[in-house]
């Protein structure tokens, strides 16, 4: 059963780039079969798809979001990652790498999450 | 972006109580809808796909019903450790959209 464990910093100074990394254990991420998607839930809040990249690189993101993501990937790593860049407040989460496999297209792995806080 | 309207956003039941929650897409969504579990500090935990498919391990207690545009999520006897929030989720397309959730406890 793949895992995912999400890491980096959970303090980030407004304005600044938030980044994150997603590492997938115990399978590959090179796999044909599914897609690695970022989520993230403010506190208290519901959840928020943000985007995801594909083994090829191809990314889909929300458009709310758009201009300031960044998701990539890297199958030397087994990892995959988040760039979200000019940050507020408002971008203050938990943060959740999770995978949707073909046919099921749901989100049937999670990570544990990580939190985010902007502030100064 | 598909809308998804949850309810109620809120409820209060007893154990061994028959409940169900309701999620409505702003438009179809086929059967591209999917249900998740999430208890306070954790992820949220995939219960159903494809609008009726139980996810592996998932207690047959869950169901789920529902095509196009309304969706129903049914617990047929309310268990301690169902007391969660639930969400809702279309896959129909991108960007993938959540309902606000609905928080199920204890009466």
């Amino acid at each position: 059963q793949v895992q995912l464990q999400e890491s980096g910093p959970g303090l980030v100074k407004p304005s600044q780039t938030l980044s994150l990394t997603c590492t997938v254990s115990a399978g590959s991420i090179s796999s044909a079969n599914h897609f690695w998607s970022w989520i993230r839930q403010p506190a208290g809040k519901g959840l928020e798809w943000i985007g995801r990249v594909y083994i090829s690189g191809s990314t889909n993101y929300n458009a709310s979001l758009k201009s300031r993501v960044t998701i990539s990937i890297d199958t030397s790593k087994n990892q995959f990652s988040l760039n979200l860049s000019s940050v507020t407040a408002a971008d203050t989460a938990v943060y959740y790498c999770a995978t949707d496999s073909f046919g099921r297209d749901a989100f049937d792995i999670w990570g544990q999450g990580t939190m985010v806080t902007v502030s100064p | 972006d598909i809308q998804m309207t949850q309810s109620p956003s809120s409820l209060s039941a007893s154990v061994g109580d028959r409940v169900t929650i309701t999620c409505r897409a702003s438009q179809s969504v086929s059967r591209y809808l999917n249900w998740y579990q999430q208890k306070p500090g954790k992820a949220p935990k995939l219960l159903i796909y494809g609008a009726s498919s139980l996810q592996g391990g998932v207690p047959s207690r869950f169901s789920g019903s529902g095509s196009g545009t309304d969706f129903t999520l049914t617990i047929s006897s309310l268990q301690p450790e169902d007391f969660a929030t639930y969400y809702c989720q279309h896959s129909y397309l991108t960007p993938r959209t959540f309902g606000q959730g609905t928080k199920v406890d204890i009466k």
